[in-house]
């Protein structure tokens, strides 16, 4: 099946630094993927969508200047979390679909964000 | 809003017991279901998916789900657990045709030898 990969998938910063988490699909291209954010004992939750070579798509209450979004390529999507703050502490999950609205979403194994 | 509710959150289980979760969204157009499963430590897999045809999904391990549509559900099934069916299960649905996926709260199943 298809493999998504994130890196890192642990991360401790300082407030106020900026961290970037990538997202890689490794065996097929994905015009468009998918950054959600899980809290403890919550679901997942949509931050934005990514499409390669044009403006993410951030979901109501998702800060845009805060997480930068960079679909760069086809297999590649990187997530920035800028003047990090403990709030932003969380478990974030990308995901990746080659495209259409029929298009199954492959997951990453999520990247753990420590702000301290 | 669209919205996915999953019923359970946590359910404990014996081994050989049959097990149905239940799941429920509130659009009333075209919908694609997925059930997907977080094994402990692991990232999330895609148990089984409908987007058309046969209401009755078989997925991996011996999972199965129905789309009632009259319902707006999609729970759902396993015959007979084991203990490696532990995992952390979520119903998943995007809607009119388009990628975005709306995903419920989560199951949390604990199968006890």
């Amino acid at each position: 099946g298809a493999v998504v990969s994130q890196h890192p998938s642990r991360v401790i910063c300082k407030s106020g630094t900026s961290v970037k988490i990538e997202c890689r699909s490794l065996d097929f291209q994905a015009t468009t993927m998918f950054w959600y954010r899980q809290f403890p004992k919550q679901s997942l939750m949509l931050m934005a969508t990514s499409n390669e070579g044009s403006k993410a798509t951030y979901e109501q209450g998702v800060e845009k200047d805060k997480f930068l979004i960079n679909h760069a390529s086809l297999t590649l999507s990187t997530l920035t979390v800028t003047s990090a703050h403990p709030e932003d502490s969380s478990f974030y999950i990308c995901s990746a679909g080659s495209g259409g609205g029929t298009d199954t979403q492959y997951f990453g194994p999520g990247t753990r964000l420590t702000v301290l | 809003a669209q919205s996915v509710s999953q019923h359970n959150h946590h359910v404990i289980l014996s081994e050989a017991a049959s097990l149905e979760l239940g799941c429920n969204y509130s659009y009333g157009g075209t919908v694609n279901l997925f059930w997907y499963v977080q094994y402990p430590g692991q990232h999330l897999q895609l148990l089984l998916k409908y987007f058309s045809g046969d209401p009755l999904v078989k997925g991996i391990k011996g999972f199965e789900a129905e789309f009632i549509k009259s319902k707006f559900s999609f729970n759902l099934r396993k015959p007979s657990v084991q203990w490696s069916d532990t995992a952390e299960y979520f119903c998943a649905v995007n809607y009119g045709g388009y990628q975005k996926v709306t995903f419920g709260t989560g199951t949390k199943l604990q199968v006890i030898p």
